[in-house]
């Protein structure tokens, strides 16, 4: 079956101390991933994706995730976390054209001073 | 640009009536939108897919006749909660893909429904 896993439902981290949101899918053909960020009461916005080519992305707001098609895993990191950055993270994965993208659960990540 | 938005941003209804949610494509032709449901610390559900000039696709579970969706024309697809009751209160997000073979969705900022 398709789906997406994140297994951290909420994390902390300090103000300017690195980050890593786990990401990891399950589907049966090539994946086409993607990072969104939804901030309170608002819309997704994507961070970024990963079609194919270079398994190193990178992002708007200084995000980057790491495709590994060994660990089926599909990680975001940001080497110093600001406060802004405290919002929800979902990662969705979608295969074939024209259809839906499947989420995972999201992580809320909070940001301490 | 890909600019999505929603209409209304935030709407009450009482328990019995009915309620209309825009969704607009704002500078580019969608031929598919997807409209999504959001519960409380939750993640977004698919309710249905939207292709123009077509019947929506309705995923498991999702009732069409509760949920009305229309995708008259490549620019505008609406999501009618029809009858609505407390339960139905949500958070509803719709996407919008420019072609048919594209894998990217552009999502609206929601609409939050609260039924009283």
């Amino acid at each position: 079956a398709q789906s997406v896993t994140q297994p951290d439902i909420h994390i902390t981290v300090s103000e300017g101390a690195s980050l890593e949101l786990r990401c990891n899918y399950s589907y049966g053909a090539t994946p086409y991933l993607f990072w969104y960020v939804q901030s309170p009461g608002q819309g997704l916005q994507l961070l970024l994706k990963y079609f194919s080519g270079d398994t190193l992305v990178q992002g708007i707001k200084g995000f980057e995730a790491e495709f590994k098609r060994s660990q089926s895993s599909f990680n975001l990191r940001k080497p110093s976390v600001h406060w802004s950055d405290a919002a929800e993270y979902f990662c969705a994965v979608g295969g074939q054209a024209g259809t839906a993208l499947i989420f995972g659960k999201g992580t809320t990540l909070s940001v301490s001073s | 640009g890909a600019v999505v938005s929603q209409h209304p941003s935030r709407v009450i209804c009482k328990s019995g009536t009915s309620v209309k949610i825009e969704c607009r494509s704002l500078d580019f032709q969608a031929t598919t939108m997807f409209w999504y449901r959001q519960f409380p610390k939750k993640s977004l559900m698919l309710m249905a897919t939207s292709n123009e000039g077509s019947k929506a696709t309705y995923e498991q579970g999702v009732e069409k006749d509760k949920f009305l969706i229309n995708h008259a024309s490549l620019t505008l697809s609406t999501l009618t909660v029809t009858s609505a009751h407390p339960e139905d209160s949500s958070f509803y997000i719709c996407s919008a893909r420019k072609e048919r073979s594209s894998y990217e969705q552009y999502f609206g900022p929601g609409t939050r429904l609260t039924v009283t």
